[in-house]
């Protein structure tokens, strides 16, 4: 199977931090990678696509600023909350896509608490 | 707009059958997916099925696709506690190939 993993699994920090998570493909090549954000009892929702060696393209309503995403090679991708705020807690999840029928095999979720 | 819609939840027995619903709006979309999240874990890919089926079958789980009605099941027969957790439906859909999720149905299961 596929595997994705991220680190870290959890993180609290303190308001006005920054935080890195990471999601890696472990056995396949990703030319893309998905950035979802889940709360609480709700879906997940796309905040950004990311693609290795080029600028990520971020939903309406991301702030491209806020969260900084790089895809440095064909197995990493990761994503940066600057500036963090209590705000942006929530579960962070990536996804990896392999192969032509746009399976998406997904990481075990990064959640974030901020104080 | 593109749009999935699940009902929230579902109680079963064990033993039981469990089907699961789901309904869309992009008729465009090729493939559709049934994911499993467990309690603070990720996401895990059950099935999915293409377009132009009607049904899938794997193991305990038979997915079943009514295009024209843009409807969507995945029944898991012979129900275990295991099974608890909720399930996404997920259509492709998006200029860059995401998946768009519905809400999720928590399935609870009693023994």
């Amino acid at each position: 199977g596929a595997v994705v993993s991220q680190h870290p699994s959890r993180v609290i920090c303190k308001s006005g931090t920054s935080v890195k998570i990471e999601c890696r493909s472990l056995d396949f090549q990703a030319t893309t990678m998905f950035w979802y954000r889940q709360f609480p009892k709700q879906s997940l929702m796309l905040m950004a696509t990311s693609n290795e060696g080029s600028k990520a393209t971020y939903e309406q309503g991301v702030e491209k600023d806020k969260f900084l995403i790089n895809h440095a090679s064909l197995t990493l991708s990761t994503l940066t909350v600057t500036s963090a705020h209590p705000e942006d807690s929530s579960f962070y999840i990536c996804s990896a896509r392999k192969g032509l029928y746009n399976e998406q095999f997904f990481g075990p979720g990064t959640r974030l608490t901020v104080l | 707009g593109e749009d999935v819609e699940q009902s929230l939840f579902l109680s079963v027995r064990e033993g039981d059958s469990s089907v699961i619903n789901c309904t869309y709006t992009d008729s465009s979309s090729t493939y559709l997916y049934w994911y499993k999240q467990e309690p603070g874990a990720g996401l895990q890919l059950l099935t999915y099925i293409f377009s132009n089926m009607d049904m899938k079958q794997d193991q305990r789980l038979t997915v079943l696709l009514n295009k024209k009605d843009k409807h969507l099941s995945l029944r898991i027969a012979d129900t275990q506690t295991g099974d608890s957790a909720i399930y996404f439906c997920a259509e492709r859909g998006g200029s860059q190939g995401n998946l768009i999720f519905g809400k999720g149905t928590k399935l609870s299961v009693k023994p």
